[in-house]
């Protein structure tokens, strides 16, 4: 199974303030011939199903706001919020889909400082 | 647009099985990968399996093989879970949540995901 790791579990930051999170998988999940890395970010907020922001590591989803972006290859991966706002306050997960079982990072708590 | 609705909160006994709903609004399952997701209390995210509606074809985490079962009703839109033997670590919200087939059949990202359906396994 491939282990995904997320850093740091929490992070406190102001608000307007750059927020950076970062995950890390045991092995690639850049798909070489097709020169994709298979990992997903989501959001999920308290009470709410996990939302997703990012795919192909760096493909934002429509209707996502542009402060969220992502970044990396191989087995290295950001998720950096630009200017932190008030909304942003929840958890994130990192995901690879490169191959099965599908696998999850434990969770980036991030709050308002 | 798409959403995924799933059925209400179950309390069980250990021991016992679960079977929980997931149908489509809006849209049918037909193009689609849906699979089943829990997040336990400790534990983060965990990926039990997958079906494609179409074909029929499963994909199941090792951890689970043999007590889930994914199953679907083409006629209603509706994807079943079904989760036997249950103990108390078991206690999680389970969520569906659609899978783009174009990407590795089963293997994609999720795209919406179900409201989540509380299973608490007690004595």
């Amino acid at each position: 199974d491939i282990v995904m790791t997320q850093s740091p579990d929490s992070l406190a930051v102001s608000l307007g303030e750059r927020a950076t999170i970062s995950c890390k998988s045991s092995q690639s999940v850049l798909y070489s011939s097709k020169n994709k890395n298979y990992l997903a970010w989501y959001q999920q907020k308290l009470g709410q199903p996990p939302k997703l922001l990012i795919y192909w590591a760096s493909t934002r989803e429509s209707g996502v706001p542009d402060r969220f972006s992502g970044s990396g290859s191989g087995t290295d991966f950001t998720l950096t919020i630009s200017s932190l706002q008030a909304e942003d306050v929840a958890v994130y997960y990192c995901q690879q889909y490169y191959s099965s079982p599908l696998t999850f990072g434990q969770g980036t708590k991030l709050e308002i400082k | 647009q798409a959403q995924l609705v799933q059925s209400g909160a179950e309390m069980k006994k250990p021991g016992s099985s679960v079977k929980v709903s997931c149908k489509a609004s809006g849209g049918t399952l037909s193009s689609y990968a849906i699979s089943w997701v829990r997040l336990a209390p400790g534990r983060g995210l965990e990926w039990m399996g997958g079906i494609i509606p179409v074909f029929g074809t499963t994909d199941y985490a090792q951890k689970f093989q043999g007590r889930v079962t994914i199953t679907t009703d083409e006629s209603t839109s509706t994807v079943y879970m079904e989760l036997s033997s249950l103990r108390s670590e078991d206690t999680a919200v389970y969520f569906c949540a659609r899978g783009n087939t174009m990407v590795r059949g089963v293997l994609s990202w999720f795209d919406p995901w179900g409201q989540g359906t509380l299973v608490t396994v007690s004595s």
